[in-house]
Order: structure tokens, then C-alpha cells, then sequence
């Protein structure tokens, strides 16, 4: 398996413009997160997904912010509209069960400018 | 104002000794501990993890220690080498089982 993929692994936008992540778990794994890296706050869990569907949204910073996984092997996230204070490493992650090892993808490294 | 990042505590080491890092968690509950390790510009990678019902887990070069009466979780480095120059991150489950992350640990491995 090539890993978790994600998509684009730089994006520079300015703001008020709509960013699209994408991400490709591991075949086989029932379970998708997604995470916010800053040097501010650290490593942030922002939503994660079970079975495609979302189970807990609660680190989504706000409206502008939506994940969808329509299917078990694709995921997005994204922001719309963008501002600058979104700029961080977007990862996406995925496991067989909550409680087990996570595999990180590379990361998406966002700027909003 | 000025804005202030994250002040990850750093363990400097020279190669070849070893490294122990350390991390606290706070749920008593937690019944599952990983340690991820992440090179500059990449995404966390698994190095080691451990259940509640083990205090000792050994991988290649690296020991995971689990003292749950204090909580608190160590990682061993044996012959620490340059490729182990990382930000080291500990994660426990939370009440709900999801991963909780610890702020990191910055280890540089000196000549």
C-alpha cells in the first residue's frame, strides 16, 4: 500500500478564497482524521470520520471549515471562505480502529495570504 | 501583540548515548499509549506503542515505559543517532478512545 495520499502538498491562496483538501486512507481502514499543525497550537484534531461517516466535528474551528468522506477511500476538507490564520500543515490520518496506530499522511502545507 | 509558538522543551544528546523522553498524561482511564516521531517537513511516524495492561514494550533501539500509577510514559532511544534528530510525540486515549496528542518533545543529536 502507498500509504495515506494527500493532495496538494503545498497550496498558496489568498484569502477569501475556497481551499479543497483531499485525502486517500489506507485501504482497509475504517477510520479518517484530520489534523491541524501550527507552531501556536500544535497538533489539533479537527474532525474524524468512522465508516465515512463523521463521528466527531468538535475540533472544527468554525463554519467555514466542512469535511466530507463519500467513500471509504476519499476525503476532503475545506475552507471557504480562507484567512490568513488558517495557514498551518493540514494531516490526514487513518487507522483500523480509534484506538489503535494512526498512519499520517505527508501533509498539505497551507498559505493563506 | 507579538505572537509566541509553542516552546517545545528540547533534549540535546550526543550520538551514540542514550535518549529517554518524557510525557505525562492525565487520564487515568487511557488504555492506550503511542509514541510518533516527525522529521522536519513530514508527518508523524509510529515508532512504538503500548497497552495498560503492559508497564514495558521493546522495539528496535527504542523501550516504551508505562507507570500508570503517576502516569506517565517514557521513551528509550538506545546509541542515539543523528537520523534520530526529531520532534518526538507521546498520545493517550481519551475517554472516548480517540488519540490525544502531548505537545512534542524537539531531541538533537550532537556529533
Amino acid at each position: 500500500d502507498a500509504g495515506v495520499i494527500q493532495s496538494p502538498r503545498h497550496e498558496v491562496t489568498e484569502m477569501g478564497q475556497e481551499v479543497t483538501l483531499r485525502c486517500k486512507p489506507i485501504s482497509g481502514h475504517d477510520y479518517l482524521f484530520w489534523y491541524r499543525q501550527t507552531m501556536m497550537r500544535g497538533l489539533e484534531l479537527l474532525i474524524y470520520f468512522n465508516n465515512n461517516v463523521p463521528i466527531d466535528d468538535s475540533g472544527m474551528p468554525e463554519d467555514r471549515f466542512s469535511a466530507k468522506m463519500p467513500n471509504a477511500s476519499f476525503s476532503t476538507l475545506k475552507i471557504q471562505p480562507s484567512e490568513p490564520r488558517d495557514s498551518a500543515v493540514y494531516f490526514c490520518a487513518s487507522s483500523l480502529t480509534a484506538d489503535y496506530e494512526q498512519y499520517f499522511g505527508p501533509g498539505t502545507r497551507l498559505t493563506v495570504t | 501583540g507579538e505572537s509566541v509558538g509553542l516552546h517545545l522543551p528540547t533534549l540535546s544528546v550526543q550520538e551514540g548515548d542514550n535518549s529517554i523522553i518524557n510525557c505525562a498524561y492525565s487520564n487515568s482511564a487511557s488504555d492506550y499509549f503511542i509514541w510518533y516521531k516527525q522529521e522536519s517537513g513530514k508527518g508523524p511516524q509510529f515508532i512504538i506503542d503500548i497497552r495498560s495492561n503492559m508497564d514495558k514494550r521493546q522495539g528496535q533501539r527504542v523501550t516504551v515505559l508505562l507507570n500508570k500509577t503517576v502516569k506517565h510514559l517514557s521513551l528509550q532511544i538506545a546509541a542515539t543517532q543523528p537520523g534520530d534528530s526529531a520532534v518526538y510525540f507521546c498520545a493517550s486515549t481519551d475517554s472516548w478512545g480517540k488519540l490525544q496528542f502531548g505537545a512534542g518533545t524537539q531531541v538533537v543529536v550532537t556529533p
